[in-house]
């Protein structure tokens, strides 16, 4: 699987916005680029994801590079319920390996 | 609407002695994923079924491990012997056609002592 590169932690206050970037430079055509993430005490869940275009989603949106080369996360105003670990993962489509790798992921902090 | 339910929550067991983790995937999906997490490896795949065959097992981490699914409602995963280096949470998790949309459950808490 090509990898992701994330920051090991970030933090925000409450009722801002989020970005959370997430690198890959050696994504191939049919990565998917997903994201989860972990609450404290609880198992991952699913946020969001996508290939080429930004997507939207109730509780996120990504925005994908034209390169495709680095992805944005982005919580548009940020709760003390968001505080998590976000987990960026490639997964290519169609091929033998039809799993997701998750990586170590961003520690989110809300500040209220 | 039942999610991915996993049991026990918690078990505590001695060295030696054989444990059994069990999950309920949310029914009409057909993978199902066990995960174990800790402090110092993160969250790793252990092994992954599509429609209840296995098709992945390269992270199970050795013959002490192994896992089953003799329905589309029901998977194990059964350690024997333990060891305390098998002290984790581990996840079940469900997907319908592929694993882009994970339902996780809330994970066993092993602890071999």
């Amino acid at each position: 699987d090509a990898k992701t590169t994330q920051p090991n932690s970030m933090e925000s206050n409450e009722e801002e916005p989020v970005h959370l970037p997430c690198n890959h430079s050696t994504i191939s055509g049919t990565d998917y680029i997903h994201w989860y993430r972990q609450l404290p005490s609880q198992g991952p869940e699913y946020v969001i994801h996508g290939l080429t275009s930004n997507v939207n989603n109730r509780m996120a949106s990504l925005a994908i590079a034209e390169d495709r080369k680095s992805s944005t996360l982005i919580l548009h105003r940020a709760t003390l319920r968001d505080a998590a670990v976000y987990y960026c993962i490639l997964r290519e489509f169609g091929g033998a390996t039809n799993k997701l790798i998750f990586g170590t992921g961003t520690l989110l902090a809300v500040q209220p | 609407d039942a999610g991915v339910i996993q049991s026990p929550r918690h078990e505590v067991t001695e060295m030696g002695q054989e444990v059994t983790l069990r999950c309920k995937p949310i029914s009409g999906h057909d993978y199902l994923f066990w995960y174990r997490q800790t402090m110092m490896r993160g969250l790793e795949l252990l092994i992954y079924f599509n429609n209840n065959v296995p098709i992945d097992d390269s992270g199970m981490p050795e013959d002490r491990f192994s896992a089953k699914m003799p329905n589309a409602s029901f998977s194990t995963l059964k350690i024997q012997p333990s060891e305390p280096r098998d002290s984790a949470v581990y996840f079940c998790a469900s997907s319908f056609a592929g694993p882009q949309r994970q339902h996780f459950g809330d994970g066993t808490r092993l602890s071999i002592l």
